[in-house]
């Protein structure tokens, strides 16, 4: 069974700090996606990595993905208040066929305090 | 322009009563997810669908009932037999099912028991 793991759980940040948010997950899968929540709203989606050695980077966040580990990093550099949110980071998985389905982890919530 | 339509946005159930969440997207995707969101919590899968007249239970399926008669459609029924339905549901749709691909998120439904 795939599971996807998150950490930290909550994470409080002061502006101007860097900081990541680590995402493993149990079986292979090349295909990792990060999304942004902020309350009562929908899924944003951020970053789609889709193989070993990715990279992807948008305004301070930059996320990579380690297949070979079964690691993804999510890395917030100089942290604004406006990056306050959850992030999940979620793997597809193969459901019984060719379906692929987004397994998510539990998300961190990112508070980052002026 | 094109994407998933949940309604209503908020919905207030009492015991014993069966509700319906809407889900309608016009992107021509051919599968579709139903998920549920506890407060604090990740996305769990209750059911999908790859094609028309098809469907399958996800991780959470006890409960809930869903349908798939037109491409666009996929609503989800929260039955009696759900004792905590109280969540939040979010809709999503994919291009194409075995495929690596961008997830498309409705905007969600908030379902509250009374």
């Amino acid at each position: 069974e795939l599971k996807v793991e998150q950490n930290p759980l909550f994470l409080s940040m002061q502006e101007g700090k860097n900081y990541t948010i680590y995402c493993n997950y149990s079986t292979t899968s090349d295909r990792l996606y990060w999304y942004r929540q902020d309350p009562g709203k929908s899924l944003e989606s951020l970053f789609v990595l889709l193989s070993n050695g990715a990279v992807k980077q948008e305004g301070r966040l930059m996320a990579s993905l380690d297949t070979k580990a079964r690691l993804s990093t999510l890395h917030i550099t100089a942290a604004v208040h406006d990056l306050s949110a959850t992030y999940f980071c979620a793997v597809d998985r193969a459901y019984g066929g060719a379906t692929n389905k987004l397994i998510f982890g539990t998300g961190t919530l990112l508070a980052v305090q002026p | 322009d094109g994407g998933i339509t949940q309604s209503p946005k908020y919905l207030f159930r009492k015991e014993g009563q069966n509700v319906t969440l809407s889900c309608e997207q016009n992107l021509n995707h051919d599968a579709m997810y139903w998920y549920r969101q506890d407060p604090g919590q990740g996305l769990r899968l209750i059911y999908y669908s790859q094609i028309v007249n098809d469907f399958q239970k996800g991780d959470i399926a006890e409960g809930y009932s869903v349908s798939r008669e037109k491409k666009e459609s996929f609503p989800l029924t929260v039955t009696s037999a759900q004792k905590n339905p109280t969540a939040f549901y979010l809709c999503a749709s994919s291009i194409w099912a075995s495929r690596p691909g961008d997830y498309t998120f409705g905007s969600g439904t908030r379902l509250t028991v009374v």
